[in-house]
């Protein structure tokens, strides 16, 4: 089974840019979360979808950033402009139900550089 | 509120040793879900193993087994003879049930395992 994918693997882009990372879940999952992984802050939940539809985005560090599900398959993480400090390791997983014994499967990350 | 305490910032161990690496938690929910993830040099997170809190049995998924001890709080994971491979980050955490910790995937700061020779 192919797991959660995301594109692309490594960005790099000029401060002010606008930058789009890119996830498709594991099919029949319905939930989706983006994480951002920096050494000073660990992993960091951004905003998680239930069925497409945005439940917390409370993790959202500012309006510069915004994300989207349009359906089932596929979600943007958008961050315009971007800023040195995005700079960052950016994860979509997804996960089967909301419960406490489902693991979140994870993808191989965005590695995103701002200079 | 859900928090994981991984103590051990760096560990070593020789291959094919044994190694445990720590983890407590706490939360005031009366479900919830303990997992492990491994994280290599190249970046990408796998999940390893999961402990319910109402499993009675310890989780075992290969070289890998989970120390539950429910009234200390701690979920510590155990490898078994630890390969050159096994080198890695590793993330402790937690999924709750109630409303605000069931879906979110809280995790530890994590610990570095070096396998050497």
């Amino acid at each position: 089974d192919a797991g959660v994918i995301q594109s692309p693997r490594h960005e790099v882009t000029e401060m002010g840019q606008e930058v789009t990372l890119r996830c498709k879940p594991i099919s029949g999952h319905d939930y989706l979360f983006w994480y951002r992984q920096t050494m000073m802050r660990g992993l960091e939940l951004l905003i998680y979808f239930n069925n497409n539809v945005p439940i917390d985005d409370s993790g959202m560090p500012e309006d510069r950033f915004s994300a989207k599900m349009p359906n089932a398959s596929f979600s943007t993480l958008k961050i315009q402009p971007s800023e040195p400090r995005d700079s960052a390791v950016y994860f979509c997983a997804s996960s089967l139900g909301r419960f406490y014994n489902s693991p979140l499967h994870f993808g191989n990350g965005t590695r995103l550089t701002v200079t | 509120a859900q928090k994981i305490t991984q103590t051990q910032p760096g560990m070593f161990v020789q291959e094919k040793e044994a190694v445990t690496l720590d983890c407590t938690y706490d939360t005031s929910d009366q479900s919830y879900g303990l997992f492990w993830y491994k994280q290599p040099s190249s970046g990408e997170m796998i999940f390893l193993i999961y402990q319910g809190s109402y499993d009675e049995q310890n989780a075992t998924e290969g070289r890998y087994s989970l120390n539950f001890q429910k009234a200390r709080k701690s979920a510590n994971l155990v490898i078994s003879a630890s390969q050159l491979g096994d080198s890695a980050m590793y993330f402790c955490a937690m999924r709750g049930l109630t409303t605000g910790t069931a879906s979110k995937l809280t995790f530890g700061t994590g610990t570095r395992l070096q396998v050497t020779l």
